[in-house]
């Protein structure tokens, strides 16, 4: 079935440092992406949809200097949170959907950023 | 895209059937309906997804009534590890899912 993959699992970092985190497509292209953030007891919300070789689609409300996505093949798009301060310190996920149409997105195992 | 409506627990005893259900009353004729589940610190694993007629795989069976304004999600025997978060979510062809408060499934010994 289809996989998608992020790196790093988690990560600790001091507060002010920028961290990327990786997602990958594994056995299929993804045109589209997106990117989730979940804090403790909440549900997953959606920060934005990146689209291979154009510009993310944000949600309202995130702050796309803060949360530079980068989508530049079929089967990798990377978001990098710049200059992170402690209340970025989040659970995020990506997902991705091989085909078009109905077929469903399926998500990586979330990478956990705690800014120190 | 149509909002959903779940319980939000259940708990159900290992080795019997675990039935969820969704309202999706404002459903439009294009939506499909998707159940999702996350298990703690992990990302959400697709479960299954139909728009009219009812649907079973591996993992569960989707039944979808007649007016689509409702649905459950069947997992027939369930065990120790089905315990999660189950999302049903429902969406037209926009790409996006947006996820609700789910139900927290817990299945007991």
């Amino acid at each position: 079935g289809a996989v998608v993959s992020q790196h790093p699992s988690w990560v600790i970092c001091k507060s002010g440092t920028s961290v990327k985190i990786e997602c990958r497509s594994l056995d299929f292209q993804a045109t589209t992406m997106f990117w989730y953030r979940q804090f403790p007891k909440q549900s997953l919300m959606l920060m934005a949809t990146s689209n291979e070789g154009s510009k993310a689609t944000y949600e309202q409300g995130v702050e796309k200097d803060k949360f530079l996505i980068n989508h530049a093949s079929l089967t990798l798009s990377t978001l990098t949170v710049t200059s992170a301060h402690p209340e970025d310190s989040s659970f995020y996920i990506c997902s991705a959907r091989e085909g078009s149409g109905n077929q469903p997105q399926h998500f990586g195992d979330g990478t956990r950023l705690s800014i120190l | 895209d149509a909002k959903t409506t779940q319980p939000p627990s259940m708990d159900c005893a290992e080795g019997r059937a675990a039935n969820l259900p969704c309202n999706h009353s404002t459903i439009s004729g294009n939506e499909y309906v998707y159940w999702y589940r996350q298990i703690h610190s992990q990302g959400p694993q697709y479960i299954i997804h139909g728009l009219k007629n009812n649907e079973t795989n591996e993992m569960a069976s989707l039944i979808i009534t007649e007016d689509r304004k409702s649905s459950t999600l069947i997992l027939p025997h369930a065990t120790l590890r089905d315990t999660a978060v189950y999302y049903c979510i429902v969406r037209v062809n926009t790409d996006k899912l947006i996820f609700g408060t789910g139900t927290r499934l817990q299945v007991f010994p």
